[in-house]
């Protein structure tokens, strides 16, 4: 079972809905991230929590907003997304100190706009 | 030039075969090299880490390492049913902690 854990599994909104997603790991890891990942690419990173200091992927629209209320908690808002932003949604949790590039990703949460 | 480079398969062996997964990169400050598997609707896992040039085991798995060529693999033994899934290299530089991934490779093994 993974340690980083994602609510909910599957999501389905409308455009005009508002929704959130969670993430919380219970590893003391200083690093928390969200990744987008569309059937048969790799995983693209959205946004970077570390050290309490936020790190965007300027390419992502505005209709995402993270929120990080502690360490161990990753949020991610969604409000007036389209269709095309269905995907799955990747968190993923690492030390910054050890092994660079080693993450632990949650199950995902599979997010269908209509 | 995309910064890493794999073939999207899929890739279908049969039960007990030698399976080689492979990416090619271009950029020669990558020093940590990944491979990370995922099944079907899951989330990726780390299965094999290596640090420069050489090979490494794990059980049925051994990951290659050739910086000169700016070429890493994955050698999957008596490869499984349960081994179906996509394969994702991944690699860093020293001075990062986020991965470049390539784009994965879907592998089937049959019964």
């Amino acid at each position: 079972d993974t340690e980083v854990t994602q609510t909910p599994k599957h999501l389905v909104m409308g455009m005009t809905n508002k929704k959130s997603l969670k993430c919380e790991q219970h590893m003391g890891h200083r690093a928390m991230y969200w990744y987008k990942q569309k059937a048969k690419k790799p995983p693209e990173l959205m946004f970077v929590y570390s050290y309490e200091k936020l790190s965007i992927n300027e390419s992502v629209p505005s209709r995402f907003s993270p929120e990080c209320p502690n360490s161990s908690l990753l949020n991610l808002h969604l409000h007036a997304l389209q269709p095309e932003d269905s995907a799955l949604y990747l968190c993923a949790s690492s030390q910054m100190t050890g092994s660079p590039g080693e993450l632990f990703f949650g199950e995902g949460s599979r997010l269908t706009v209509l | 030039q995309k910064e890493v480079e794999q073939d999207p398969g899929p890739l279908s062996v049969p039960e007990g075969a030698i399976v080689s997964l492979n990416c090619t990169y271009s950029n020669s400050a990558f020093q940590y090299f990944m491979w990370y598997r995922q099944y079907s609707r899951k989330g990726p896992e780390l299965l094999m880490y290596t640090y420069s040039s050489g090979n490494k085991e794990d059980g049925r798995f051994t990951a290659q390492v050739d910086k000169s060529s700016k070429y890493i693999s994955l050698f999957i033994r008596d490869s499984q049913p349960s081994d179906s899934a996509t394969y994702l290299c991944a690699l860093t530089s020293g001075g990062s902690y986020i991965p470049t991934f390539g784009r994965g490779t879907s592998l089937i093994v049959h019964p």
